[in-house]
């Protein structure tokens, strides 16, 4: 294990639906990250955070809404979802303070957005 | 902007052969670049990364070349083993800064025994 946790693992969800994901990290890292990952595409950066202060916003529709309440903790809230939001969602720590540090990742949540 | 291209088509091998995994990369200098194993339905996993300064690092059965001069990485993994297949992602960080990577699409390897 990374020591980045996700929950859920899978979320099926309709349109119209409110749901959030979870992440944890037990690193001591403080910085942390969204991804979004779709088949066939790179991974698309959405959110970061540096010492629970958002610094990164990639453009992300209002309807993704993030919350980090510490450094161990971040939430993606969803609502209004579309189709073409189901995805798989990764979560990411690292130590802030050297840039060259590597990225640790959850096992992501699936998302099915009906 | 920054582009990342990796081989979008798998890469199939036969167990002990040297895999050779190409990440290229344009309209910028990175100071360093990261590799990461990707397994499906799982998060990225780190393995190496290597400095602008650096031609070459090894990790185990792991290598990774940088020329600058190509705009170029190369990753070796040599006698592969089935285990080894998975999603390998090259990484950069991103010339617009703050503690970013920019990642390729991955190249997947398929190792058969």
């Amino acid at each position: 294990e990374t020591g980045v946790t996700q929950t859920p693992r899978h979320l099926v969800m309709g349109m119209t639906n409110k749901k959030s994901l979870k992440c944890e990290q037990h690193l001591g890292h403080n910085a942390m990250y969204w991804y979004k990952q779709s088949a066939k595409k790179p991974l698309e950066l959405m959110f970061v955070y540096s010492l629970e202060e958002r610094v990164e916003n990639n453009s992300v529709p209002s309807r993704f809404s993030p919350e980090c309440p510490n450094s161990s903790h971040l939430f993606l809230h969803l609502h209004t979802l579309q189709p073409e939001d189901s995805a798989l969602y990764l979560c990411a720590s690292k130590k802030a303070h050297n840039n060259h540090n590597e990225q640790f990742f959850g096992p992501g949540t699936r998302l099915t957005v009906l | 902007s920054q582009k990342i291209e990796q081989n979008s088509e798998a890469l199939n091998i036969q167990e002990g052969k040297t895999a050779t995994l190409t990440c290229n990369y344009t309209n910028y200098s990175p100071a360093y670049l990261q590799w990461y194993r990707q397994d499906p339905g799982r998060g990225p996993v780190f393995l190496l990364l290597i400095r602008e300064n650096e031609k070459e690092k090894r990790k185990e059965r792991l290598k990774v070349t940088f020329d600058t001069t190509l705009k170029q990485s190369l990753f070796h993994i040599t006698a592969s083993q089935p285990a080894d297949s998975a999603t390998y992602l090259c990484a950069p960080p991103s010339h617009t800064g703050f503690q970013k990577l920019v990642f390729g699409t991955g190249t997947r390897l398929l190792v058969s025994p």
